[in-house]
């Protein structure tokens, strides 16, 4: 049971260039959701996902788009790179109302 | 808008202090209340989780309180030891259409000296 994983840990990205992280999970978890974190802040919802096939904009979704084809994968897509997107993107999945669970996270850096 | 607030942002305190974490949030319509722990450079680990028709929860030298109606939320931690220092979020789950989101604080660095 390895909870929840991420792909890649670490990126550095060009202006303008693309990408995508991927998410899994093996708990069976109908929720799932992408989050960033900026130096000194707490974490901020960029898309989630109530179940498979669906996916829905969170607080800043701007310049991203995700996909759920498969109820354990929630892919996060970055079209066109920019500075601003530099950050580190994590990852959670939960049932219902209990415990949200967390990825190591996806360091990206763009220049 | 739901709005989380922590404070203090930073606190260093002895090994073997008592000591507390504050968090407060704007929006009292919440399903429950999630305190976390971060390492740097490492993802967030969950410490306790209060229900809203809770009032406090407790796991080994950790108790987290939860008064809703004033929308303030604390994390005791007794005894502290060095490898106390993390930071702590405090993150709550709205009562919204389903989203079932959290939205965090921006947390409390903590570091206990030995």
């Amino acid at each position: 049971n390895a909870g929840v994983t991420q792909t890649p840990k670490f990126r550095v990205l060009k202006t303008g260039q693309s990408m995508t992280l991927l998410c899994a999970q093996d708990m069976n978890h109908e929720y799932m959701y992408w989050y960033r974190q900026d130096p000194g802040m707490g974490l901020r919802l960029i898309h989630y996902s109530v179940g498979e096939g669906t996916t829905a904009k969170g607080e800043v979704p701007d310049g991203y788009n995700v996909s759920r084809l498969k109820k354990q994968n929630f892919l996060l897509g970055l079209e066109s790179a920019a500075p601003s997107q530099t950050s580190v993107y994590f990852c959670a999945s939960r049932r219902g109302l209990d415990t949200q669970y967390f990825g190591p996270g996806t360091r990206l850096t763009v220049l | 808008k739901q709005e989380v607030t922590q404070i203090p942002a930073a606190l260093s305190v002895p090994e073997g202090e008592n000591l507390v974490l504050n968090c407060s949030f704007t929006d009292s319509a919440i399903y429950n209340l999630q305190w976390f722990r971060q390492d740097p450079g490492k993802g967030l680990t969950s410490l306790l989780l209060i229900q809203s028709s809770q009032r406090e929860q407790t796991s080994g030298r950790l108790n987290a309180s939860l008064d809703k109606s004033s929308g303030r939320s604390t994390l005791y931690i007794a005894a502290s030891q060095p490898g106390d220092s993390a930071t702590y979020l405090c993150a709550v789950s709205l009562m919204d259409t389903g989203r079932r989101a959290l939205t965090f604080g921006s947390g409390t660095r903590l570091q206990v000296q030995p």
